[in-house]
């Protein structure tokens, strides 16, 4: 069966950079499109970002476009995401989705924080 | 950016009884390929979000058959034939057809009477 576990989540100053990360089985990774979703306390889904199948390109949201990276590493079935100068509006759960267009997996989340 | 709008956004139900949840986008989500990319998510209270209905009509594996979705171009909904409590939770649509970004709606808060 499909997993995706997310990890690397924690407190984080404004300002400060934090790498999440994905660990994925039960399916071939390297055939599926992946995206990061975020969910602020108490408010709703927001998509944050897509990376393609092969890794080659990704897309994100224009809140996070510029600061945040998402990448994947095929041979280790992982998939990242690079957060750079972090706000306080990025506290969030961070679940790591998986599909194109599919969305029909997702992991259970990491919890950012951004706190001084 | 296509918004996705969602009512009611709160639904309280009797055990038992139907319940429907509407959601509406601001342009067609009819691809080109002819697929229209609308999906309803569910999340319980403490849990991830699943997938409940994609590309409209389709309901995921494991998923009961009291939930059905329907409709086209820019007006759909979710229907829950009859509410169990286990329905409790957090209800979204979201489109994958105009993107990026892929946009959700806002949510529909489903809990019991």
């Amino acid at each position: 069966q499909v997993q995706l576990v997310e990890s690397g989540g924690g407190v984080v100053q404004p300002g400060g950079s934090l790498r999440l990360s994905c660990a994925a089985s039960g399916f071939t990774f390297s055939g599926y499109g992946m995206h990061w979703v975020r969910q602020a306390p108490g408010k709703g889904l927001e998509w944050v970002a897509f990376i393609r199948s092969d890794g080659s390109i990704g897309w994100y949201a224009n809140s996070v476009k510029g600061r945040f990276t998402i990448s994947r590493d095929n041979s280790e079935n992982t998939l990242y995401l690079q957060m750079n100068s972090l706000r306080g509006e990025d506290a969030a759960v961070y679940y790591c989705v998986k599909g194109t267009r599919d969305f029909d997996n997702w992991g259970q989340g990491t919890l950012v924080t951004v706190s001084s | 950016d296509v918004v996705m709008t969602q009512s009611p956004l709160s639904l309280p139900v009797t055990l038992g009884q139907p319940a429907s949840i509407s959601c509406r986008s601001s342009q067609s989500l009819v691809h080109s390929d002819g697929n229209t990319y609308l999906s309803w998510f569910q999340q319980r209270p403490g849990q991830s979000p699943r997938r409940l209905i994609y590309k409209v009509s389709n309901r995921d594996s494991g998923v009961s058959d009291t939930f059905s979705g329907s409709g086209s171009g820019t007006n759909f909904t979710l229907k829950i034939s009859r509410v169990e409590a286990e329905d409790v939770g957090v209800y979204y649509c979201m489109q994958g057809t105009h993107w990026p970004p892929f946009t959700f709606g806002p949510g529909t808060k489903v809990d019991i009477k």
